[in-house]
């Protein structure tokens, strides 16, 4: 177990809002990423950290920023959610000794 | 982008059959890797494979990379319903994950 959380399990947001969802760890990992899970997109990446104030886009990254300024914790934030926002959101970690993808229990993001 | 496409996407059979899926791409990666996913929660990882031809075995599933390290395979012998879940390849290089596009299994007892 990587230590890794998220939070809120999950939430209903109106569109227009902001809304920033929580990726904490306990064991220090350096990488960090946040993915969305949609039907028939498999895992797509939104954006990614690899240490304190470094941060870098994916694939999935307009709508969206990120922040990490401690370790520990990785935010990432919907500046004014839309409906197409509407989804899954993986926080995930990089253990490096085994190059593993160690993932969060997901947030269910639902925006009205 | 690094495109991973699995197939098939989708698949229900009857406990005790065999199955396989595969993971393809353009792309060459330095490793592959799987991942099973159930309801409500995050992937979590089967095996990794790195050398081009590798096959490894994890008791009645077996997993290939391709020659090239473009595409991998699960084999998975006598499915049971407990691999019941949604099953995810995993194209690693780097310190990036490319996702592919999953398959989901349904094992009808």
């Amino acid at each position: 177990d990587a230590g890794i959380t998220q939070s809120p399990r999950h939430k209903v947001t109106e569109t227009g809002t902001p809304v920033t969802l929580r990726c904490h760890q306990t064991e220090n990992h350096r990488y960090m990423y946040w993915y969305r899970q949609d039907p028939g997109h498999g895992l797509r990446l939104i954006h990614y950290s690899y240490g304190v104030k470094d941060t870098d886009k994916g694939e999935v990254s307009d709508g969206y920023s990120v922040s990490r300024s401690k370790t520990e914790d990785f935010l990432l934030t919907l500046e004014s959610a839309t409906s197409s926002q509407t989804s899954v959101y993986f926080c995930a970690l990089r253990v490096l000794v085994n190059t593993e993808a160690f993932f969060g229990q997901g947030t269910r993001l639902t925006v009205v | 982008t690094q495109l991973l496409e699995q197939s098939p996407q989708f698949l229900s059979i009857q406990e005790g059959e065999n199955l396989t899926v595969y993971c393809n791409s353009s792309s060459v990666f330095s490793s592959l890797q799987w991942y099973r996913q159930e309801p409500g929660e995050g992937p979590v990882l089967l095996v990794t494979v790195v050398t081009g031809g590798e096959v490894k075995k994890l008791k009645r599933l077996t997993f290939q990379f391709g020659d090239a390290r473009k595409d991998s395979s699960l084999h998975i012998t006598a499915a049971q319903p407990g691999d019941t879940g949604l099953y995810l390849c995993a194209g690693v290089t780097g310190n990036q994950f490319y996702f592919g596009t999953g398959t989901s299994l349904t094992v009808i007892p």
